[in-house]
């Protein structure tokens, strides 16, 4: 069993939707929680980080973090075909191990 | 600008050949990572550095070696290229302060014929 899970998708939606991309992991020990953004043929951006659980926002990007269920989102307001990337979720307990999940492509119709 | 580069962006190579993967960046990070990674696949750390001289083998098992002699330089070096080495392959780096927060170089894509 993978230590997180996500969905590959394709996920396609219309410009100005709410996109909600999730993943979910088993190793309790995980403290740190990244969303990067991957834009094609291009390295991966680090779009949010959070330390714990909780709720952390910047601009139409929401981080969410539910350690009870171990279980992470990140949702994207007025969705831009800008937005169209893969979305990969990422963990760490700490230490120079991250464990990155596979990604989730999105596309932004306009 | 501070930022981390990778050449070549692309390489097409025979098996067998020696190759090096360069790795430079200027915002003073002590950590860097190569990681491997393939399509629709999550990233697999192949190689580590908490600073000069500091040098790790991560979770994949890896036939390429790695040098740090200088902060900004981490080169990736396959001895003899195969065909099973063909992937994409990311340099990352981050400082000591927010060690989880990596910034990435935009990659080289290698295939080996």
């Amino acid at each position: 069993q993978k230590e997180v899970e996500q969905d590959p998708g394709p996920l396609s939606v219309p410009e100005g939707a709410i996109v909600s991309l999730n993943c979910t992991y088993s190793n309790s020990a995980f403290q740190y929680f990244m969303w990067y953004r991957q834009y094609s043929r291009k390295g991966p951006e680090l779009l949010m980080y959070t330390y714990s659980s909780g709720n952390k926002e910047d601009g139409r990007f929401t981080a969410q973090v539910d350690k009870s269920s171990k279980y992470i989102s990140l949702f994207i307001r007025d969705s831009q075909p800008s937005d169209s990337a893969t979305y990969l979720c990422a963990m760490s307990a700490g230490g120079f191990k991250t464990i990155f999940g596979a990604g989730t492509r999105l596309f932004v119709k306009a | 600008e501070a930022d981390i580069y990778q050449t070549p962006r692309y390489l097409v190579i025979g098996t067998g050949k020696k190759i090096t993967l360069e790795c430079s960046q200027t915002m003073g990070h002590d950590k860097m990572y190569w990681y491997q990674q393939d399509p629709g696949m999550e990233l697999h750390l192949i190689h580590y550095s908490y600073g000069v001289n500091s040098t790790e083998k991560g979770d994949l098992s890896s036939e390429s070696t790695v040098s740090r002699i200088r902060t900004e330089h981490f080169p990736l070096t396959l001895e003899s290229a195969r065909p099973s080495h063909t992937s994409q392959y990311l340099c990352a780096s981050s400082d000591q302060g927010m060690s989880q927060s990596q910034y990435f170089g935009p990659g080289t894509r290698l295939t080996v014929t």
